[in-house]
C-alpha cells in the first residue's frame, strides 16, 4: 500500500495568508495524486486532480504541483471559507489511500 | 452529472452485519468504478473497496474477509456488506465514484454514520 504523509497535521491561519500543504508518498503514485477539501459534516470535495489540474468552479487561489512522490497544495490568499481539512489521495495503485489530513483553522 | 444517494441502518450490535446501499442518478454507468470509503469520527478517510458495472471487485486487504460489495445494474445501485462489526467499525460511510482507472473520486454520497453498540 502506498502511504501518504501530509504536513502539517494542523495549522492556524489568517485571511490573505499563503498556505502550503505537502503530501509525500512512500512510492511513486504515477501522477495519480488528488486533493480534496472537507468541511465539518460534509462529504469531501475534489479540488485538484492529477497533482495540478483544478476542478471547474474551484477558486483560482487553489493550486497544486508536484510529481513522483512529492506534492503540494497551495492556497494563495486564504479566505475564511477555506477553513477545512484537506486530504491528498492516490489512485495509482490498489488499495487506494489517503493522507491523514491537514486541518486549517482560522486564527 | 452523477448524484449518489445512500441509505442503510445506522445502529448495529457487535457481530451484526453492516448493510448500506447507494443509488446512482445521472451520468454514465458503465466505465465507472463505485467505491465505499469510511471515516471514523474525527479521523481520516479509509477506502474499503470498489465494484465496476460488470461486477468486478477490489477490496482493501485488511477488510477483505468481512466485506462484500455488490451491484444491481437494473436499479443502478450498489451495496456494501461488512460482517462481524465491532466498535472499531464505527464511522461515517461514504459511497463515491471514480470515472475510470487512476481517476479521483469525483462524486460522493452524503455519508451515513454507523454506530456499533450493545
Amino acid at each position: 500500500e502506498i502511504v501518504l504523509t501530509q504536513s502539517p497535521d494542523f495549522q492556524f491561519v489568517t485571511p490573505k495568508e499563503k498556505v502550503t500543504i505537502t503530501c509525500r508518498a512512500s512510492q511513486s503514485t504515477g501522477g495519480s495524486l488528488h486533493w480534496y477539501q472537507q468541511k465539518p459534516d460534509q462529504s469531501p470535495k475534489l479540488l485538484i486532480k492529477y497533482a495540478s489540474q483544478s476542478m471547474s468552479g474551484v477558486p483560482s487561489r487553489f493550486s497544486g504541483r508536484g510529481s513522483g512522490t512529492d506534492f503540494t497544495l497551495t492556497i494563495n490568499g486564504l479566505e475564511a471559507e477555506d477553513a477545512a481539512t484537506y486530504y491528498c489521495h492516490q489512485s495509482g495503485s490498489l488499495p487506494y489511500s489517503f493522507g491523514q489530513g491537514t486541518k486549517l483553522e482560522i486564527k | 452529472q452523477v448524484q449518489l444517494q445512500q441509505w442503510g441502518a445506522g445502529l448495529l450490535k457487535p457481530s451484526e452485519t453492516l448493510s448500506l446501499t447507494c443509488a446512482i442518478y445521472g451520468g454514465s454507468f458503465s466505465g465507472y468504478y463505485w467505491s465505499w470509503i469510511r471515516q471514523p469520527p474525527g479521523r481520516g478517510l479509509e477506502w474499503i473497496g470498489e465494484i465496476n458495472h460488470s461486477g468486478r471487485t477490489n477490496y482493501r486487504p485488511s477488510l477483505k474477509s468481512r466485506v462484500t460489495i455488490s451491484i444491481d445494474t437494473s436499479k443502478k445501485q450498489f451495496s456494501l456488506k461488512l460482517s462481524s462489526v465491532t466498535a472499531a467499525d464505527r464511522a461515517v460511510y461514504y459511497c463515491a465514484s471514480l470515472s475510470g482507472s487512476y481517476k479521483p473520486f469525483d462524486y460522493w454520497g452524503q455519508g451515513t454514520l454507523v454506530t456499533v453498540s450493545s
